[in-house]
């Protein structure tokens, strides 16, 4: 069964700190991979994809890293600021057919306290 | 700008009646889903389409029905069979599969009262 699991489940960092989420998985074959930020009553916004051949992706202060092999990712997020308080999702694209599946993790969520 | 628009933003229902979710893309996007959002669930596929006038069923399919006579629209109904639609209804389309994100409508929530 395909799975896509997040860690923390929620965190609490002050601003200005730095902090990294979790997703680990089991998707396979695997296609990509992508973290989105989803704020309180909010569509899910795109932060970042990945393939198979990449491990590492930044967008601003958001870093993702992927490793294939061990079907891990991780979202690092740099300086931390009040407005990064959000849920942040894992989502795992994979499987063979004309219909790659697509599973979404629980998500982290991220309280940035003054 | 383009993007997603879903309306209402807040939605109540009866027991016993039909709703149904607008979903408008001005994006060109070919494929359009809709997903259902439930506390400490991740997102679960209700229905996809993945061209004009055709459409499949996702993993929770049951209570609910969709239409896609034009590219720019993707309405959900809800029905009166689905016993527990009390949730976050979230729309998606996407260009392609490989090598973009899945862009968002705001999501509607739905009550039953």
């Amino acid at each position: 069964k395909n799975q896509v699991e997040q860690s923390p489940q929620s965190l609490i960092i002050l601003e200005g700190k730095n902090c990294t989420l979790q997703c680990n998985y089991t998707v396979s074959p695997f296609s990509n991979l992508r973290w989105y930020k989803q704020d309180t009553g909010r569509g899910p916004v795109s932060l970042t994809i990945m393939t198979f051949s990449e491990n590492t992706k930044s967008n601003g202060r958001y870093t993702a890293t992927l490793d294939a092999d061990t079907k891990q990712s991780s979202l690092h997020i740099t300086a931390s600021q009040l407005s990064d308080s959000a849920s942040y999702i894992c989502v795992v694209s994979g499987g063979s057919g004309g219909y790659q599946k697509v599973t979404f993790g629980t998500g982290t969520k991220l309280q940035v306290i003054p | 700008d383009g993007g997603i628009t879903q309306s209402p933003k807040y939605l109540f229902r009866k027991e016993g009646q039909n709703v149904t979710l607008s979903c408008e893309q001005n994006l060109n996007h070919d494929a359009m889903y809709w997903y259902r959002q439930d506390p400490g669930q991740g997102l679960r596929l209700i229905y996809y389409s993945q061209i004009v006038n055709d459409f499949q069923k996702g993993d929770i399919a049951e209570g609910y029905s969709v239409s896609r006579e034009k590219k720019e629209s993707f309405p959900l109904t809800v029905t009166s069979a689905q016993k527990n639609p009390t949730a976050f209804y979230l729309c998606a389309s996407i260009r392609d599969r490989q090598r973009d994100g899945y862009t968002f409508g705001s999501g509607t929530r739905l009550t039953v009262v």
